[in-house]
């Protein structure tokens, strides 16, 4: 199976909030990271974590991060139809190179 | 500032041709690393390197594929004879060093035929 692994797909209502939840496997990750794909486009860093943290906030987005259970979560307060994209969560593994899980497509509806 | 650039952006081979596919790094970053994304997939590691060496290549098929970066000039994946199962997206990403961020380039969409 995926190491990482994330639900396919999320659709919600325009103003409502969105998680997006993924599970990795190393634990020895030293960060974790959030990318946002349009379609036809290439990767668009959203946000980070670092593994000695439990969660970040950056504006409409809010990372939490549970170690133990290695579980990741991104959530989008107040989702506007432009948030529509794939969401990829992804590890990093020995610094040098990042491990993708299979996306999360989110459909916003107006 | 230009960010990471990808060419071409769309590239047609049929089965058993060659394909290069070309990436400039962003301004003074000299770690390259490609990706490959195929169809509903999310992006699988290839290949790491810096300038003139190859450091991490566990993701590259054995045969067929190479890549390398020169001290002058653009990162180059090259895909020999190539075959259907080679279609995808082939993202590049560059960062300045090893544990930084990785910006990613548009990606070279490969359509085998």
């Amino acid at each position: 199976g995926e190491d990482v692994e994330q639900s396919l797909f999320l659709s919600v209502r325009e103003g409502d909030s969105s998680v997006i939840n993924c599970t990795y496997t190393d634990s020895s990750s030293t960060y974790l990271y959030w990318y946002k794909q349009e379609p036809g486009a290439g990767l668009q860093l959203l946000t980070y974590i670092f593994s000695n943290m439990d969660m970040k906030q950056d504006q409409r987005l809010t990372v939490l991060l549970n170690k133990k259970d290695k579980h990741l979560s991104l959530r989008i307060a107040d989702t506007q139809t432009g948030d529509s994209a794939i969401y990829f969560c992804a590890e990093s593994r020995g610094g040098n190179k990042l491990v993708f899980g299979a996306g999360t497509i989110l459909r916003v509806k107006s | 500032n230009a960010g990471v650039m990808q060419n071409p952006r769309h590239l047609v081979r049929r089965r058993g041709q060659e394909a290069r596919l070309r990436c400039s790094p962003m301004k003074g970053h000299s770690h390259v690393y490609w990706y490959r994304q195929l169809p509903e997939e999310g992006l699988k590691f290839m290949v790491y390197l810096q300038k003139e060496n190859i450091i991490d290549e566990s993701g590259m098929p054995k045969e067929r594929f190479s890549a390398e970066f020169p001290k002058e000039g653009p990162s180059i994946l090259r895909i020999q004879q190539v075959v259907r199962g080679d279609s995808a997206a082939y993202f590049c990403a560059s960062s300045g060093g090893q544990d930084n961020e990785q910006f990613f380039g548009p990606g070279t969409r490969l359509t085998v035929l």
